[in-house]
Parts: structure tokens; sequence; C-alpha cells
């Protein structure tokens, strides 16, 4: 069974860093594009950048280059975002989501991770 | 690159079907039939309902379906029944990059 698990809910102030990540399993992690998506609160879906594991080509999206990095570590199939200097504007939902099914679809979701930015 | 267009809402009676339309450019919809929907109910993460424009995974009804028309792809749910009420969302490939593009998002309301 495909399954990605992400890491928990996280509380942090302006200015930290953070690093959350996505465990793929039940498939081959190294074969697959691994993305992942915001979605700020009350808002719509918005991919940030995808990475391929295997040889960790990353592409981002226009709106979060240089904003966030996207890593992978097929050692033990675990995908990451990180992020050096919080915003409060970086409060959201943080999804991981492999791309399955051809022309980029997503077939599988993780649970996403709530991240909140406040002072 | 700039979201697709969908409308913020749409509404049907059960037993009824509704169409959500997905507006992009030459770069996106219209380029490729790379179309994906989603269903997002509150609090859940999205479900792919459709991929390339037309074609339901295993396990998803074929109440749902798909169609593309030039830059404009159509989500349709036939046989409304209350669970189909959720965000739905669309997305495409784009020329621009790999990564692609998704809509603003519908919500559907069953009444």
């Amino acid at each position: 069974e495909v399954q990605l698990v992400q890491s928990g809910a996280e509380v942090k102030k302006p200015g930290e860093s953070l690093k959350i990540s996505c465990k793929g399993s039940g498939y081959t992690f190294t074969t697959y594009w691994i993305g992942w998506v915001r979605q700020m609160p009350g808002k719509g879906l918005e991919w940030m950048g995808i990475i391929y594991p295997d040889d960790s080509d990353t592409r981002y999206s226009p709106s979060f280059q240089g904003q966030v990095t996207i890593s992978a570590d097929k050692s033990i199939t675990t995908a990451y975002l990180q992020w050096s200097s919080l915003k409060a504007s970086d409060t959201a939902m943080y999804y991981c989501a492999r791309r399955g099914v051809s022309g980029g679809g997503i077939d599988f979701w993780g649970q996403g991770t709530l991240v909140t930015v406040s002072s | 690159q700039s979201a697709l267009t969908q409308p913020a809402s749409v509404s049907g009676s059960p037993g009824q079907s509704i169409t959500v339309s997905c507006t992009g450019s030459r770069s996106d919809v219209g380029a490729y039939n790379f179309v994906s929907w989603y269903q997002q109910h509150p609090g859940k993460a999205p479900k792919l309902m459709i991929y390339d424009v037309n074609t339901r995974p295993s396990g998803v009804s074929n109440r749902f379906s798909g169609s593309k028309s030039g830059n404009t792809a159509s989500l349709t749910i036939s046989g409304l029944q209350a669970e189909d009420e959720a965000n739905y969302y669309c997305s495409s490939y784009t020329t621009s990059n790999i990564i692609g593009v998704f809509g603003g998002g519908t919500k559907l309301t069953v009444l």
C-alpha cells in the first residue's frame, strides 16, 4: 500500500528555521516525482515545487523559488521542505504529493503538516 | 504562472447533474490532455478524481466524468449525492515548466 506520512504540526516564531518531512513507503521511492503543495487558511492549492528522488533534480514554482528548499534522502525514502527564516505568511497546511499519473497528476497525498508562524 | 480559472461556487440538488469549468490557455489546458481534478472535503487531503482529462482512477464512482474543449476543461458530476459536497480543484500540465498549475477551486453545495 502506497503511503506518504508527514511529520507533525509545528508552531514557530517569525525568523526561525524549519524542516518538515514526508516519508514514502509501499512503492519505489526513487522513480516518482514528489511535490509539495501549499494551502493557506481558507484558500486553494498551490504547487511549491517538485523533486525526483533518484537524482535530486528539483524544480520550483516561480513564487517559491528562493523562499524554500526541497530535498530528498532516498536512503530513507523521505522528502523534505525547509525554510531558513519563517514569516507569518508561511502559516499554512503543507501537503506532500506523489506525481504518479501521466501529465504530473497526483495519485497519492500525505496527510498534511500544519505550520503556524506567530510571534 | 497564473492559476486556472474556476467558478467560486456551484450548487445542485440531490440526483441532479452539475458541471464545473476550468479555463486556462493555449499554454496549459489547451496544450495537453493532462488535466486532473481533485476533490477536497474540509480538513482532509485532496483526492484524485480524474486525470488525463477523462480517466477515472480505480475506485472513483462513474458518476464523475471529465472533458475538454479548447482551453476549457470540465468536470461533470451526475446523480448528485450529499457526500459530493466538497471543494473541487482542476490542475494542468503547462508548457512553461513541468510543475503544473492548479485552478482556484470551486465549492460544490448539495442543496
